[in-house]
């Protein structure tokens, strides 16, 4: 059972466009992470917002964590190539367990 | 600070043989953390280990297994292995747990045939 669902799957895009990447559960999590990761390698992490509202700014990126910290979002102003990548948002179940996200494949074309 | 260190890199396994797997957290980190990622499956939790003790197992079978040593150092075991294994294995490292700030090793690729 996948617990937290990306949208979308893929995404490519030209440079300078912005994006939004969406990340939906039907649980509650006590915290939420974004990842970004390249081919191989392992993820790398970009964000942890931990309040239902919370909205966290990375340079061109955004992260937002829903109300009820059931989802959050992440949005990329003027992508860059540098930003291609697997965007992996993962949700925190106490301090012992997180589960990620089905992932959501980025590709900035220049 | 060195990250942390996976090994081996790559590997190729026959079905029905065990494979073991060794992950280096970054010094000081206590938590251990291995997840599978297929591209059918995403990236999936195996289990994580905090001062040698196993606090939280996903749903794998008993085929897959790990420990965990007195200087953080982690291994994880498959047995009898299924074409269905081949995938990356990621380990990460935290100071507390995976919900607290993780790094990620590169990774073994395990290929079964």
């Amino acid at each position: 059972t996948q617990l937290l669902e990306q949208s979308p799957q893929f995404l490519s895009i030209q440079e300078g466009e912005n994006l939004t990447v969406y990340c939906n559960s039907s649980s509650v999590f006590s915290s939420l992470q974004w990842y970004r990761q390249e081919p191989g390698e392992g993820p790398v992490l970009l964000v942890t917002v931990v309040t239902g509202g919370e909205v966290k700014k990375l340079k061109r990126l955004t992260f937002q964590f829903g109300d009820a910290r059931k989802d959050s979002s992440l949005h990329i102003t003027a992508a860059q190539t540098g930003d291609t990548g697997l965007y992996l948002c993962a949700g925190a179940l106490g301090y012992q367990k997180v589960t990620f996200g089905t992932g959501t494949k980025l590709q900035v074309i220049p | 600070k060195a990250g942390v260190t996976q090994t081996p890199r790559y590997l190729i396994k026959t079905r029905g043989q065990q494979v073991t797997l060794s992950c280096s957290p970054i010094s000081g980190h206590r938590s251990v953390s291995w997840y599978q990622q297929t591209p059918g499956q995403g990236l999936q939790f195996l289990f994580e280990y905090f001062s040698e003790t196993q606090r939280n197992k996903g749903n794998f079978p008993g085929r897959f297994s790990g420990r965990q040593f007195s200087n953080s150092r982690s291994e994880m075991n498959v047995s009898t292995l299924e074409l269905g294994d081949s995938a990356l294995y990621l380990c990460a490292s935290s100071l507390k747990g995976p919900n607290t700030e993780a790094f990620f090793g590169q990774g073994t690729r395990l290929t079964v045939v």
